[in-house]
């Protein structure tokens, strides 16, 4: 079965700071998908990154980036020099290569960037 | 995730009232799927559309729920008789194609309260 762990519950960091928010996933599939999604106070969820099995790469887009390890099955967010507008709840998702595209999302951890 | 619009965003109803949740999915996409946000929770998968079709409802509640994504119109989540526990923020999202792996771009959310 496929189970997404984000054991940061909540993170408190100082502006400029940086942070870095774990996931750890469960899967049986060799192919599958991982995804991290922002909420931010206003409530709506947006997309981050997708990132599929076969490509280990790790990613930079600004000052976000992320580490892909499938030794570790961990594909952990870091977000460099943090500002406030950072603040939000942070999810990590687990798609895998099944009909229905049911994803499975952790728990989510809820950062806080203080000015 | 421009484009996916869920209406109403704040809904309050009374123990024993329907709740109707509607979702237009982004131009172009014809896959539509429902998740629910418990308070301080992670989203949980209910359901997934396509045009006339349920394709996957194995996170609907058994009772009281049900959805539908018409030829012509948005998708409908309805809650019938609702009760205390049904109070969350409801999420549609919608993907271009059917595909393992396929971002889903999600709305902003329907809070619903029950009173």
């Amino acid at each position: 079965a496929q189970k997404v762990t984000q054991a940061q519950t909540e993170i408190s960091v100082v502006e400029k700071e940086d942070v870095t928010l774990d996931c750890v996933y469960e899967t049986r599939d060799t192919t599958y998908y991982l995804f991290w999604y922002k909420q931010p106070p206003s409530g709506e969820l947006v997309f981050l990154i997708r990132r599929n099995s076969f490509d280990e790469q790790n990613e930079i887009s600004g000052r976000y980036s992320w580490n892909f390890q499938k030794s570790t099955s961990s594909f952990n967010f870091t977000i460099t020099a943090s500002q406030v507008v950072d603040s939000a709840v942070y999810f990590c998702a687990l798609s895998e290569d099944n009909y229905g595209q049911n994803f499975v999302f952790g728990p989510g951890t809820r950062l806080s960037v203080l000015p | 995730n421009a484009g996916v619009m869920q209406n109403p965003r704040h809904l309050v109803r009374r123990r024993g009232q329907e709740a109707r949740l509607r979702c237009s999915p982004m131009k172009g996409h014809s896959h539509v799927y429902w998740y629910r946000q418990l308070p301080e929770e992670g989203l949980k998968f209910m359901v997934y559309l396509q045009k006339e079709n349920i394709i996957d409802e194995s996170g609907m509640p058994k009772e009281r729920f049900s959805a539908e994504f018409p030829k012509e119109g948005p998708s409908i989540l309805r809650i019938q008789q609702v009760v205390r526990g049904d109070s969350a923020a409801y999420f549609c999202a919608s993907s271009p194609y059917f595909g393992a792996g396929n971002t889903i771009y999600f709305g902003e959310g329907s809070w619903l309260t029950v009173v």
